[in-house]
């Protein structure tokens, strides 16, 4: 069974913080992977998308990636109470089957 | 603008009685999949579609059936509900497997 693993959180933050989210992955072939943000009630929408090992940096959101410790992290730099939500680690296992973590809620205090 | 419609957003209904979400999408996507999302066990992938006609199961198949006659509709289809089919679900498109999956609103589904 292809996993995807995420702390559940609740992860809790100060306003102006990083914040840090982690991801584990079972399938040493898994190619492409995605953290996207579902806040309370709305649908999930894509923040980063990362193939290759090493970082990836958008504005105050970087991914990291480390295929042979098959692990991806999401930082927030300078988070903010919007970046309150859930996030959910994607991961693409060849082919066109996508798994998902069962997310990480983080709340940002004011 | 670029978007994904699922109908309906809401439906309470009672165990066996068959039913039909639909899914629209006009980004012209070759790729759409089906996901329910339960509490503790995040995105689960039903089934997905790689172009008109072809179809495949993903991780949790079992009690729902899909169709892709045209490009942009992949209706799922509930033919015999039952309470565990009780679930928040997902439909999602994407120019590729290795491409964001843009996702519908969602349709809150309840079987009595």
């Amino acid at each position: 069974q292809k996993e995807v693993e995420q702390n559940s959180g609740p992860l809790s933050v100060p306003e102006g913080a990083i914040a840090s989210l982690n991801c584990t992955y079972s399938d040493r072939v898994s190619q492409s992977f995605f953290w996207y943000r579902q806040y309370s009630g709305k649908s999930p929408e894509l923040i980063m998308s990362i193939y290759s090992n090493g970082d990836k940096e958008d504005g105050r959101f970087t991914a990291q990636l480390n295929k042979a410790s098959q692990y991806v992290s999401l930082l927030i730099r300078d988070s903010q109470p919007s970046d309150s939500a859930t996030y959910l680690c994607a991961v693409n296992t060849g082919g066109f089957k996508t798994i998902f973590g069962a997310g990480t809620r983080l709340f940002v205090k004011a | 603008e670029a978007q994904v419609t699922q109908n309906p957003r809401y439906l309470i209904t009672v165990t066996g009685k068959k039913l039909t979400v639909t899914c629209s999408q006009n980004m012209n996507h070759e790729y759409m999949s089906w996901y329910r999302q339960d509490p503790g066990l995040g995105l689960r992938q039903i089934y997905y579609s790689m172009n008109v006609e072809v179809t495949d199961k993903g991780d949790v198949p079992e009690g729902y059936k899909v169709s892709r006659k045209e490009k942009r509709n992949f209706p799922l289809i509930l033919e015999s509900p039952s309470p565990n089919q009780t679930s928040l679900y997902f439909c999602a498109s994407t120019a590729g497997p290795y491409n964001e999956q843009f996702f519908g609103p969602g349709t809150r589904l309840t079987v009595l």
